[in-house]
């Protein structure tokens, strides 16, 4: 099956950092998504990002599908960003998740 | 509706006993997911259905978990004999294949 590897694990920052995940994976897909996960435990779509970039406010994404990877971009972060970040693929399957990045934001 | 509703909440459950979960798609989707959540971290697919049949079954335990989507009815996951190791929080999504999925706020099965 397809392989998700989220980068880095851990990120801690300072309120009004900027900061970029990333996510590799194993195969052609077409669908990706980002997703938060807050400290209640709720997730949150961020981007639905099989190709290209989009932006939503602080947060953009991009993911190059000929080179298998996304990019999750968080600028001016504020502690409500924290909590975890999670990639997720699929190719005609259900999503597969990665393993996510850990953020704390601290003021 | 506009959203993914799972109920209960929460759910505590004496090992052995029967848990069952409740998950409503929203309006328009095809499909159903069901994942199970146990390390912080960590998501494993159950199973998905298009409309009321089985789609991909592949991630689910076979002795004691089973799981429907009828029609005019709220989709379910059973555990018949729950173990500690199903302690889990246990998210829903619907969509439609190779399009936005839409998670569900949780329910999080306690096995005691």
């Amino acid at each position: 099956g397809i392989q998700v590897e989220q980068s880095p694990p851990d990120l801690i920052l300072q309120e009004g950092a900027n900061s970029t995940l990333r996510c590799n994976f194993s195969d052609s897909v077409n669908n990706l998504q980002w997703f938060h996960q807050n400290p209640w435990g709720q997730l949150i779509n961020l981007f639905y990002i099989p190709s290209g970039t989009k932006q939503n406010g602080r947060l953009s994404a991009t993911t190059v599908a000929t080179e298998r990877y996304s990019l999750l971009y968080i600028s001016s972060s504020q502690t409500t960003d924290s909590g975890v970040y999670f990639c997720a693929v699929g190719a005609g399957t259900a999503l597969i998740f990665g393993k996510g990045t850990t953020l704390s934001v601290s003021s | 509706g506009e959203e993914v509703a799972q109920t209960p909440k929460h759910l505590v459950r004496g090992e052995g006993q029967k848990a069952k979960l409740y998950c409503a798609p929203i309006k328009g989707h095809s499909y159903v997911f069901w994942y199970q959540q146990v390390l912080k971290n960590e998501f494993k697919f159950l199973i998905s259905f298009q409309n009321e049949n089985v789609f991909d079954e592949t991630g689910m335990p076979k002795e004691r978990f089973s799981a429907k989507c009828l029609p005019n009815s709220p989709c379910s996951l059973e555990i018949q004999a729950t173990k500690l190791e199903d302690s889990a929080v246990y998210f829903c999504a619907s969509g439609d294949m190779n399009t936005e999925a839409f998670f569900g706020q949780g329910t999080r099965l306690t096995v005691v």
